[in-house]
């Protein structure tokens, strides 16, 4: 069965820390990962991973994928109270376009 | 350009009632799929809908539940004789159609449904 494994769970830093959220997964014929942002709200798009090795950045994110390892991680620099949120990682098969996704990392990140 | 839009905000709906739920997807996007997030919980596929068309419906519980996504007008998803277990937050994504690439979802705000 398809899955995806978040970690950690949760997260508490003090802004400035840089932090790195990790995704692994196992997938029949994986296509794609990509990364969200969930406030209390809809869950926003961060990055979309379809190659192995290139980092994608964009400001103080970035994230790159290992197809071999099977994971992802998303690293976010001089984090900021705005980071505050639920990170979520998923993945996409070739086989169906559903999103599986992992159970997100909450990220606390006080002044 | 609008996004991913889904009503109402909220839904409360007693045992046994009817839920009706609606998304209409950002302009240009032909396909839409609906997941269920329960409280602490990652999202969980349940349908993905083309015009008319029902793609992929491997997360929809088989009883009570159906959607549609008709020529004209949102998609819906219809929850009959509702439980306390519906109750959840149930996002819309809506995507283009691309077969050469991967495409990324957008997601509407969610409509959260509880259920008394």
């Amino acid at each position: 069965e398809d899955k995806v494994v978040q970690s950690p769970l949760s997260l508490v830093v003090h802004e400035g820390d840089t932090v790195t959220l990790n995704c692994s997964y196992e997938v029949t014929n994986f296509r794609s990962l990509l990364w969200y942002k969930q406030e209390k709200k809809a869950p926003t798009f961060l990055f979309m991973l379809t190659s192995s090795g290139i980092e994608k950045k964009s400001g103080r994110l970035s994230s790159i994928l290992d197809k071999k390892e099977l994971f992802s991680i998303l690293n976010i620099t001089a984090t900021q109270t705005g980071d505050s949120a639920v990170y979520l990682c998923a993945v996409r098969s070739y086989n169906t376009d559903k999103l599986i996704f992992g159970t997100g990392t909450r990220l606390q990140v006080f002044p | 350009n609008a996004g991913v839009m889904q009503n109402p905000r909220h839904l409360v709906r007693r045992r046994g009632q009817e839920a009706r739920l609606r998304c209409s997807p950002m302009k240009g996007h032909s396909h839409v799929y609906w997941y269920r997030q329960l409280p602490e919980e990652g999202l969980k596929f349940m349908v993905y809908l083309q015009k008319e068309n029902i793609i992929d419906e491997s997360g929809m519980p088989k009883e009570r539940f159906s959607a549609e996504f008709p020529k004209e007008g949102p998609s819906i998803l219809r929850i009959q004789q509702v439980v306390r277990g519906d109750s959840a937050a149930y996002f819309c994504a809506s995507s283009p159609y691309n077969e050469a690439s991967s495409y990324e979802q957008y997601f509407g705000p969610g409509t959260r449904l509880t259920v008394t």
